[in-house]
């Protein structure tokens, strides 16, 4: 089974600030891959999704983007941080064949001051 | 409409009992349906999936799938205070659609 790493696991960044969470994949080759984030007292949304290199979709405009610069690499960036781009975010791998679960990492919980 | 619609809880179920999780889904397209677990802090982990109408069974744990209806639920046996946690339903229309989560519904077993 696909294993998903992800760092950092906690940051806490200033308003306007760089963003880079990273996301690697073990135990599978060309996965689809996702960012999903999780803010306090809602549920997961999902932000990008990827079915291969240099193949990203996005679900929520926004001021983030992700990038897929290898196969098992997936990268959620942002130039200028907002407030409201706090939140847990997940990395997650998976959703494809008959069964179609995901299988996620560790997560980053993002504080933005 | 949401998408997938859980009661956010908190259900409160004494040590041994059975808990029952629902969620509807909105999207009569949907074909496959999984439940994760949460714990506060961590990130979600995969309990079950279903994808044909009826019960599935894995030790404690029962999903339950009635497309007709658009419901899925799930049951927890014995209930343990280690069950305490929050639970995710999700669902996606096949293989390469993308998993649409509920809010969750927090659960939590009293000793």
């Amino acid at each position: 089974s696909q294993t998903i790493h992800q760092w950092p696991a906690t940051l806490v960044q200033p308003v306007g600030s760089p963003l880079s969470l990273e996301c690697t994949v073990e135990g599978t080759s060309n996965p689809n891959l996702y960012w999903y984030r999780q803010a306090a007292g809602r549920g997961l949304q999902l932000l990008f999704y990827s079915v291969g290199i240099g193949q990203i979709s996005s679900e929520v405009p926004q001021n983030l983007s992700a990038s897929r610069p290898q196969d098992r690499q997936f990268i959620l960036s942002s130039k200028k941080l907002l407030l409201s781009d706090s939140g847990f975010y997940l990395c997650a791998g998976g959703g494809q064949g008959n069964t179609g679960e995901l299988f996620f990492g560790e997560g980053s919980r993002l504080t933005v001051l | 409409q949401k998408e997938v619609e859980q009661n956010s809880g908190p259900l409160s179920v004494p040590e041994g009992a059975i808990a029952s999780l629902n969620c509807t889904y909105s999207d009569r397209g949907s074909q496959s349906f999984f439940w994760y677990r949460q714990y506060s802090g961590k990130s979600p982990e995969l309990i079950m999936f279903i994808y044909s109408n009826g019960d599935k069974e894995d030790g404690r744990f029962t999903a339950q799938l009635n497309k007709a209806s658009q419901y899925v639920s799930l049951l927890i046996r014995d209930s343990q205070p280690s069950d305490s946690a929050t639970y995710l339903c999700a669902v996606s229309k096949g293989s390469q659609g993308n998993l649409i989560f509920g809010k969750g519904t927090k659960l939590s077993v009293k000793p």
